[in-house]
């Protein structure tokens, strides 16, 4: 069944700190792997999208990794700032491109 | 660029009642999806559109819901009865096909109508 998994759940850093956040996947066949981030009341908005060949990708102080081998992917953020409390959704996308397989997320906020 | 619009934002409604939901793409965008999301999951796909053509509705429950894009352009998804169980965020997107050189289309997202069933 394809599925994907994030951790943690939620989490709770104060501003400045830099923080990871963790996707394992169980997809076949792979097309590709993006990073959303939805605020409150909004809609995901992508951050990066990583074909197979990719291992990293960034978008500012964004920074997504991705191991195809392990079938895991890590975001960064570094230097977080307080509009960076939102969630965030790991996607990966079946060879179609249109079928997506969400995670659940994670709750990231950030504390002054 | 105006982003894909919905309306209304919020929708209180009493169970057994009918709902509607409305959705404007992107300009030039063919494709569509409505996607349901509940309190701390991700999206689930209710259908996706093509055009005028509904080209995925495999998730779409029929007893009650029912979608439309008469022109290719705007659409509703249309809730008949309510039930409690349907209390969500509906969300609409689309896009346009792949740019030159990527191998992938990226979905545009509207905010979403929050819907309460009492």
């Amino acid at each position: 069944k394809n599925q994907v998994e994030q951790n943690p759940q939620s989490l709770i850093i104060l501003e400045g700190k830099n923080c990871t956040l963790q996707c394992n996947y169980t997809v076949s066949p792979f097309s590709n792997l993006r990073w959303y981030k939805q605020d409150t009341g909004r809609g995901p908005v992508s951050l990066t999208i990583m074909t197979f060949s990719e291992n990293t990708k960034s978008n500012g102080r964004y920074t997504a990794t991705l191991d195809a081998d392990t079938k895991q992917s890590s975001l960064h953020i570094t230097a977080s700032q307080l509009s960076d409390s939102a969630s965030y959704i790991c996607v990966v996308s079946v060879d179609s491109n249109y079928q997506l397989i969400w995670g659940a997320g994670t709750k990231l906020i950030i504390k002054p | 660029e105006a982003g894909v619009v919905q309306s209304p934002r919020y929708k209180i409604i009493e169970k057994k009642q009918p709902v509607a939901f409305w959705c404007n793409p992107i300009s030039g965008h063919n494709t569509l999806y409505w996607y349901r999301q509940n309190l701390g999951q991700g999206p689930e796909l209710l259908i996706r559109y093509e055009n005028e053509e509904a080209v995925d509705d495999s998730q779409l429950p029929k007893d009650r819901f029912s979608a439309e894009r008469l022109k290719g352009v705007d659409s509703t998804l249309k809730i008949q009865p309510a039930e409690l169980g349907d209390s969500a965020v509906y969300l609409c997107a689309s896009n346009g096909k792949g740019e030159a050189g990527t191998i992938y289309n990226e979905q545009f997202f509207g905010p979403g109508t929050r819907l309460t069933v009492l």
